[in-house]
């Protein structure tokens, strides 16, 4: 079964950048969506389609994409931003929706 | 408005089964894929299934993990989707989300969940 695989946290002070990534076999082959996830909220998309962003989503969100890897990249981070963030694809071959682990991102 | 309630979710013996409902409001159920999404206490999230929408026979597609236990069914008259999970055991208390993709791919509302514990 297909794989992504997120570091576990990313710690980043106010102000500074976060990257988080996302490894996959093949990813440059698929659409990666990314989600926030707050404790005790409904998961929110952040970046879909690889980069594009929906309405509402501060433009300090991107996303990118590169060999074996997608990176959600986000700018002059602030303490709101402190929440579970998943990457997702689809995995044409097994018909079936794939998770990564997951990566906390802490604001320090 | 659009929104996803999900509800039907308490205490389950192990063994035994569960029925949540999601209610959608705000849009019609029918035109879309909808899937079903977990996460157990202190993991990440995962998807359990699909069904698609009435386009394409409401084709349903459920992870490995539950396979055989579980199944997505919707009913049009009440804009409602359903999960049915059975002989449930510890490893299913999670919190369980109802999810609407758009144009078949992202997910891009959620309901808040409904939490299941599966304990004797």
């Amino acid at each position: 079964s297909y794989v992504l695989t997120q570091p576990p946290s990313v710690s980043v002070a106010p102000g500074k950048t976060a990257r988080i990534s996302c490894g996959g076999n093949n990813i440059d082959t698929k659409s990666v969506h990314w989600y926030q996830h707050r404790p005790g909220q409904a998961p929110v998309v952040v970046i879909y389609y690889d980069y594009d962003r929906p309405s509402g989503i501060p433009e300090r969100f991107s996303g990118s994409k590169s060999g074996n890897m997608a990176t959600l990249t986000i700018s002059r981070v602030v303490a709101g931003d402190e929440a579970d963030y998943y990457c997702q694809v689809w995995d044409s071959s097994s018909y079936h929706w794939v998770f990564g682990g997951g990566t906390k991102l802490t604001v320090l | 408005e659009v929104q996803l309630v999900e509800s039907g979710g308490g205490l389950v013996q192990p063994g035994g089964s569960l029925r949540l409902s999601c209610a959608a409001s705000g849009f019609t159920l029918s035109d879309h894929y909808m899937d079903w999404v977990r996460q157990a206490p202190g993991k990440g999230l995962e998807w359990i299934g699909r069904s698609r929408n009435k386009a394409n026979n409401f084709i349903t597609e459920y992870a490995a993990s539950v396979k055989g236990r579980v199944t997505i069914s919707r009913d049009e008259s009440r804009n409602s989707l359903y999960l049915h999970l059975n002989s449930l055991k510890t490893e299913d208390t999670a919190i369980y989300y109802c999810s609407r993709e758009r144009a078949a791919s992202v997910f891009d509302q959620w309901g808040q969940g409904t939490l299941v514990t599966v304990s004797s």
